[in-house]
Parts: structure tokens; C-alpha cells; sequence
């Protein structure tokens, strides 16, 4: 059972460079979200869809773009990385709005 | 704005000694609640939820929440706690006219004393 897979892990980047965080599940959920974590300030929405083809931002949406082009991925995509991006990254699924969210591991992003 | 209170940045509890973790959330209408643990390193699994019907509510783990109106409060509490129960702990809450968008808590980190 996989559930949802985030990859990578750990990412070190560059200030200005771009890059994509992947976030898969395989339990057919129509609910995808991007959330950040940091430390005292417990999980800021960033962007989420409800469902291939639909998506809307969160409420730090600043600085990252999503695509839903199918019910299983959901990328998150930093265009242009800064120093405030640095944070631990967390894909969520859940069947309905209102039902349990699945989680992802998490990806560690710095940026320098 | 809606906004969810954990007062606790970190508590610490004897292994055996039971514990209760609060959560306060700031908006009238009826919410959606819910606690997630997250062990150092890992994602965030839910612990339980509450939508309706028993403001009691039993989780997995052996965790029980209260859900008050009178006190827009969501407790979490577990009679006995044990050293694997460190770890953070979030409280959520959804509203159905926000399209169900969790709005989280700063979380509560739990220290077990041996």
C-alpha cells in the first residue's frame, strides 16, 4: 500500500533555482493538497485541488505553481527559489473534502 | 480569521501518567475536528476526528477527544501514556463554508519521562 509517495526527500538548492517537488497517490483520491511546515507555526495551505484539471490557492501560495493533470499527481513547483522557501513540504490526499487526510513523508527543502 | 490555539508548545509526562492536550479554535459555526500525530521524521497520521453526533470521540492508540461548543475546545487525552507516544501533536479544524479547508494548529510536542 502505498498511499502517498512525495520524492525527494531532501533537496538543497540555490537561491534562484527552480525545481519540482512530485507527490503521487494510489488510492484514487480526488482531494490533493501542498502544505509547509515550520517550525511554531504547525501546516500552512499552499495550494490544493479538488479534483484533474482544477486547482486553487491556499493561503501561502506565493512563489509555487501546481497543475493537476491527472487524479494521481499533483506537483508542486518552485519557480524561483529563496531563502524563505526553506521548510519541510507535505502532500496530502484525502477521498472528500471533508474525509482523512493521507500524508506523504515530507520533503526537506533549504535553500542557500 | 479563523485561527486554531494548541497553548502548548511542549509538554512533559511521566511514562504511565495520563495527559491532556488542548486545542481552542476561534470561529462559531459547527467545524470539522481533528488531531494528527507526527513522529520525529514522518508525515502525519490522524489520530481521530469529530463531525457530528457524540462529542466523545475514541481514537486509535488509545486516544479520546472532547469536543465542548460551550468552549469551542477539542481536547485530546489518553489515560496512561507511553514512551512511544512522543512525538508532535496538531489539531485541526475544517467549516463547511470554507470548503472544508483545514485550518491547523501550531502543534503541541510531548516528552515522556521515564
Amino acid at each position: 500500500n502505498a498511499g502517498v509517495t512525495q520524492t525527494p526527500k531532501f533537496q538543497v538548492l540555490k537561491t534562484g533555482q527552480s525545481m519540482t517537488l512530485q507527490c503521487a497517490q494510489d488510492m484514487n483520491h480526488e482531494y490533493m493538497s501542498w502544505y509547509r511546515q515550520d517550525p511554531g507555526m504547525g501546516l500552512r495551505l499552499i495550494h490544493y485541488s479538488v479534483g484533474a484539471g482544477i486547482t486553487d490557492q491556499g493561503e501561502v501560495p506565493n512563489g509555487y505553481n501546481v497543475s493537476r493533470s491527472t487524479t494521481e499527481d499533483f506537483p508542486l513547483r518552485l519557480l524561483s527559489a529563496a531563502p524563505s522557501q526553506t521548510s519541510v513540504y507535505f502532500c496530502a490526499s484525502s477521498y472528500s473534502d471533508s474525509a482523512e487526510a493521507f500524508f506523504g513523508q515530507g520533503t526537506r527543502l533549504t535553500v542557500v | 480569521a479563523q485561527s486554531v490555539t494548541q497553548p502548548d508548545i511542549h509538554i512533559t509526562v511521566s511514562e504511565g501518567a495520563s495527559l491532556e492536550l488542548r486545542c481552542n479554535y476561534s470561529y462559531g459555526a459547527t467545524p470539522y475536528l481533528f488531531w494528527y500525530v507526527q513522529s520525529p521524521g514522518q508525515g502525519l497520521q490522524l489520530l481521530l476526528k469529530y463531525f457530528s453526533g457524540d462529542t466523545l470521540v475514541q481514537g486509535i492508540k488509545g486516544f479520546e477527544a472532547e469536543f465542548k461548543r460551550s468552549q469551542s475546545s477539542f481536547n485530546l487525552r489518553k489515560p496512561s501514556v507511553h514512551w512511544s507516544d512522543a512525538a508532535e501533536y496538531f489539531c485541526a479544524v475544517g467549516y463547511m463554508d470554507s470548503n472544508y479547508q483545514l485550518i491547523w494548529g501550531a502543534g503541541t510536542k510531548l516528552i515522556i519521562k521515564p
